[in-house]
């Protein structure tokens, strides 16, 4: 089956710094790529999503690519905030035909003031 | 809040024991995603529902099954439970079978003493 790692599993920024947070993934079948922002003690929250036929998408201050040759994808937050801290996972849907999914691990995003 | 809606929000059980988690998916969502959450660990795809139907399992145990009824709410049933089993459960909902977006719900916090 699929296999995602996501790197690194902490991660700690200065405030306005950027922060990188990469998944690489096993299957080449896989064709669905979101990114979760979890908060303590709250639900997963979809902060942005890149489907296969894509190689970047950009909202505001939040940007995913893929290579798809490589078979990675990274998160990029720019000009981070503490607001922006919280545990965030990576996921590859594979099957075209349904929603079969395998999460990262997570990265604990630690923005400093 | 995000619409979708799971009952109940915490159990304490003991093992050997058998419990019926709930979820209703947004009005107008088809789909209905499991996902299970151990302490410290990423999400498990379990199984997914779509319009009545199952279409897609994870690594669901042969102890938990699901179902998802007419009016689109779900119901997981989790039996013989273990200690392992303790668990942060999610359901999600979304539109269509794929590429859409998921939402989900705050979650049922499982105990197994």
């Amino acid at each position: 089956g699929e296999n995602v790692e996501q790197h690194p599993s902490t991660l700690s920024v200065q405030e306005g710094d950027s922060a990188v947070i990469k998944c690489t993934y096993s299957d080449s079948a896989s064709n669905y790529f979101p990114w979760y922002k979890q908060e303590l003690g709250k639900r997963p929250q979809l902060i942005i999503d890149i489907r296969s036929n894509v190689g970047e998408k950009k909202d505001q201050r939040i940007a995913v690519t893929l290579n798809k040759t490589a078979k990675h994808f990274s998160l990029h937050i720019t000009e981070t905030q503490p607001e922006d801290s919280a545990v965030y996972f990576c996921a590859a849907f594979y099957n075209t035909n349904a929603g079969k999914s395998t999460f990262g691990d997570g990265t604990t995003l630690t923005v400093k003031p | 809040d995000s619409g979708v809606t799971q009952t109940p929000k915490h159990l304490i059980t003991a093992t050997g024991q058998r419990v019926t988690l709930r979820c209703s998916p947004r009005s107008g969502d088809l789909s209905v995603y499991w996902y299970q959450q151990s302490l410290d660990q990423g999400l498990q795809f379990l199984i997914q529902y779509y319009n009545g139907e199952e279409r897609a399992k994870g690594n669901i145990l042969e102890r938990f099954s699901a179902q998802q009824f007419p009016d689109l709410h779900s119901e997981l049933n989790l039996s013989s439970l273990e200690l392992g089993d303790s668990a942060l459960y999610f359901c999600a909902s979304s539109a269509g079978q794929l590429y859409n977006e998921q939402f989900f719900g705050p979650g049922t916090r499982l105990t197994v003493l």
